[in-house]
């Protein structure tokens, strides 16, 4: 249980142009999700917090009309690299908490595969 | 604010031998405990995980013992094999909020 898979799992696109990301939760649903970005040999930096039907929250530093994030069901939340330039290549993870589970069992955090994207 | 300081890798280890990847934390409250897997190219696998003092964590051989009066977190395993390689992370939960602190990562590279 507790899958969590994202697509696609590698982009190579031009400079300008956008990309959309997708994590899905397979096996339950999701109220949050979160984005991360990690560096190579680097640790996870946290771009965003999801929440369904809500705006995202976005940490210090990170440009929300760049990194726009819908979540528009339990199950589903895309990232979108917009107007992409080569300082966006990068590993992109997210990861799910399980909305059904309450307390401490709800801090799990489920990670999807990453997706690495290319931007020549 | 929330921290966590993992021991700097890599780590170098022969096959059968014992491993252990320190992990302390600061944190206000008491926070949930994560310990996390990442193979080449892939996203984290979740390794193991306690949510409060003195609780074990353990899956696949490896263990964790969530320690308040140290605050540590350390990642032990008694045999390695060389599929552990990997780097693992360590990470907090704190108190009141759902965000995960990271620690920075500990590669592991066991040889045969």
């Amino acid at each position: 249980g507790a899958v969590v898979s994202q697509h696609p799992s590698w982009v190579i696109c031009k400079s300008g142009t956008s990309v959309k990301i997708e994590c899905r939760s397979l096996d339950f649903q999701a109220t949050t999700m979160f984005w991360y970005r990690q560096f190579p040999k680097q640790s996870l930096m946290l771009m965003a917090t999801s929440n369904e039907g809500s705006k995202a929250t976005y940490e210090q530093g990170v440009e929300k009309d760049k990194f726009l994030i819908n979540h528009a069901s339990l199950t589903l939340s895309t990232l979108t690299v917009t107007s992409a330039h080569p300082e966006d290549s990068s590993f992109y993870i997210c990861s799910a908490r399980d909305f059904s589970a309450g307390g401490r069992l709800g801090e799990t955090q489920y990670f999807g595969p990453g997706t690495r994207l290319l931007v020549l | 604010g929330d921290s966590v300081t993992q021991m700097e890798g890599p780590v170098t280890l022969s096959e059968e031998a014992f491993l252990t990847i320190n992990c302390t934390y600061t944190a206000t409250g008491y926070p949930s405990l994560f310990w996390y897997v990442q193979y080449p190219g892939e996203g984290l696998q979740l390794l193991l995980k306690a949510t409060k003092a003195d609780d074990k964590g353990s899956n696949k051989g490896f263990e964790a013992t969530y320690r308040k009066e140290t605050t540590s977190f350390h990642l032990e395993k008694g045999s390695v094999q060389v599929s552990d390689s990997a780097v693992y992370f360590c990470a907090l939960s704190g108190s009141g909020t759902y965000k995960y602190i990271f620690g920075t990562g500990t590669r592991l590279k066991v040889l045969a």
